[in-house]
């Protein structure tokens, strides 16, 4: 079984420029969701989609942050414009209900 | 308001040496507590889940048990290659919630 996919791994770029993250999440994983790590922090949700419907989104810096999950099965996460604060990784997961979290690698953003 | 605790932020062990990792948690409506392990520059891996207090679940040198108010995660004998951050989470339904990790160094 194929797990959560993103894409990039890694990006640079300068304060106030744009930034666009990919997820695919496993086959038939309705549910999935954004988190972002900080170093030496725990994943923190940014937005949760069930199906191409968003079930929370109340932690989304929405002046900079949007996200969408056209069509209930991947996903992207961007940030436009771009702070120093939001160098962190952006995780991915997916979840098949009532069980666990299915992380992807993970992208890891710097903001210079 | 709904809280994840973990202790201690880090733990140096040497080969061999047992010890315990803490996930204490207050939420309403516990729906499941996971486990986690995150290598350097990898997304977390799923450990376990544990449901209801009395719980415990063995994975090789890992074993996770779990009260009403926190969790342990045991590590008997430990090897170099169990050197990573663990991570606790608590369900809630739909809302997961993590602590800040456990960074477990495991000197040979």
């Amino acid at each position: 079984e194929a797990g959560v996919a993103q894409s990039p791994r890694y990006k640079i770029i300068e304060k106030r420029q744009s930034v666009a993250f990919w997820c695919n999440p496993i086959s038939g994983h309705a549910t999935l969701y954004w988190y972002q790590q900080i170093l030496g922090q725990g994943p923190k949700l940014l937005i949760q989609f069930q199906n191409n419907g968003v079930v929370d989104d109340s932690q989304l810096p929405k002046d900079r942050f949007s996200a969408e999950r056209l069509k209930g099965v991947d996903s992207t996460l961007k940030i436009q414009p771009a702070k120093l604060e939001d160098s962190a990784v952006y995780l991915c997961a997916s979840r098949w209900a009532p069980g666990e979290l299915f992380f992807g690698e993970g992208s890891r953003l710097t903001v210079l | 308001e709904d809280q994840v605790t973990q202790s201690p932020e880090a733990l140096r062990l040497q080969e061999g040496e047992s010890s315990s990792l803490n996930c204490s948690y207050t939420v309403s409506g516990l729906r499941g507590l996971f486990w986690y392990r995150q290598d350097p520059g990898k997304g977390p891996e799923f450990l376990f889940t544990l449901y209801s207090a009395g719980e415990e679940k063995e994975k090789e040198r890992l074993k996770a048990t779990l009260t009403k108010k926190e969790s342990f995660l045991h590590i008997t004998a430990p090897k170099p290659e169990d050197s990573a951050t663990y991570l606790c989470a608590v369900n809630t339904g739909n809302q997961f919630y993590f602590g800040t990790g456990t960074s477990l160094t495991v000197i040979p």
